[in-house]
C-alpha cells in the first residue's frame, strides 16, 4: 500500500486538460514523474510547481492542503504514460504514490 | 551532461545478497548539492525509494528495508553501490539509481530525482 494516494487511471481527449491528484503530501517537496513503458521515469515537476528545463509548459503542478495535483493541458498523444507523485515524508523518508495511468483517448 | 549507469548481476539466488553499482559520468559525485539514491520498481508496480547517500558517506534508508540495506560511495571511482541482504522473490524488480537535490537549509531531500540510470532488472530465483 502506497503512502501517497493517486487514482489508478485518468483519461482525456487530445487538446483537453486532465488533472491527477496525489493525497498525503505533508511537505512542499512534491515532485511528479512521467514514465513511458520500458523507460526510466522522467522528472516533470519539482517543489510542487517548478518545471525543469525542457518540460513543456502544458504540465503544471499545484497543492492545496495535503493534496498535490498535476495538470496536463492541451493533451497530446505522447502524454500517454504512467505518472507518479513523490513527496518528502519526514525523518529522511521519501514517499511515492502508486501511479496513475493516463490514457489519451 | 551527467549520466548514471547501473551494473550488476541480473540473477540472484534466494537468501543471497544483491549487489549493484551505479557509475556517475559527466560530473562529480562529490558535490554537496546532491544526494544519490537507489529506487526500484516491482514488475507491473509503482516506484519505491530504497535509500540515498551523500558523497560524505552519510545515508538514509527506507524504514521497511533498513535492516537489509547498505549503500556505500566511492568518490575515487565516482560510484555508489547498493547491497541488499537475504533477498527473496519479493525483491525481484527493476532497480534504478538516480540523483536528487538536497536542501540543507531545511535539512530535507527535494525528492527531485532529475537524472536516472536506465535501470537494471534483477530477478531473485534459484
Amino acid at each position: 500500500q502506497s503512502a501517497l494516494t493517486q487514482p489508478p487511471s485518468a483519461s482525456g481527449s487530445p487538446g483537453q486538460s486532465v488533472t491527477i491528484s496525489c493525497t498525503g503530501t505533508s511537505s512542499d517537496y512534491v515532485s511528479w514523474f512521467q514514465q513511458h513503458p520500458g523507460k526510466a521515469p522522467k522528472l516533470m515537476i519539482s517543489e510542487v510547481n517548478e518545471r525543469p528545463s525542457g518540460v513543456p509548459d502544458r504540465f503544471s503542478g499545484s497543492k492545496s492542503g495535503n493534496t498535490a495535483s498535476l495538470t496536463v493541458s492541451g493533451l497530446q498523444a505522447e502524454d500517454e504514460a504512467d505518472y507518479y507523485c513523490s513527496s518528502y515524508g519526514g525523518n529522511n523518508n521519501v514517499l511515492f504514490g502508486g501511479g496513475t495511468k493516463l490514457t489519451v483517448l | 551532461q551527467m549520466q548514471l549507469q547501473e551494473s550488476g548481476p541480473g540473477l540472484v539466488k534466494p537468501s543471497q545478497t544483491l549487489s549493484l553499482t551505479c557509475t556517475v559520468s559527466g560530473g562529480s559525485i562529490s558535490s554537496s548539492d546532491y544526494s544519490w539514491s537507489w529506487l526500484r520498481q516491482l514488475p507491473g508496480k509503482g516506484l519505491e525509494w530504497i535509500g540515498y547517500i551523500f558523497y560524505s558517506g552519510s545515508t538514509s534508508y527506507h524504514p521497511s528495508l533498513r535492516s537489509r540495506i547498505t549503500i556505500s560511495v566511492d568518490t575515487s571511482t565516482n560510484q555508489f553501490s547498493l547491497r541488499l541482504n537475504s533477498v527473496t522473490a519479493a525483491d525481484t524488480a527493476m532497480y534504478y539509481c538516480a540523483r536528487d537535490h538536497y536542501d540543507f537549509w531545511s535539512d530535507s531531500p527535494a525528492v527531485a530525482f532529475d537524472i536516472w540510470g536506465q535501470g537494471t532488472m534483477v530477478t531473485v530465483s534459484s
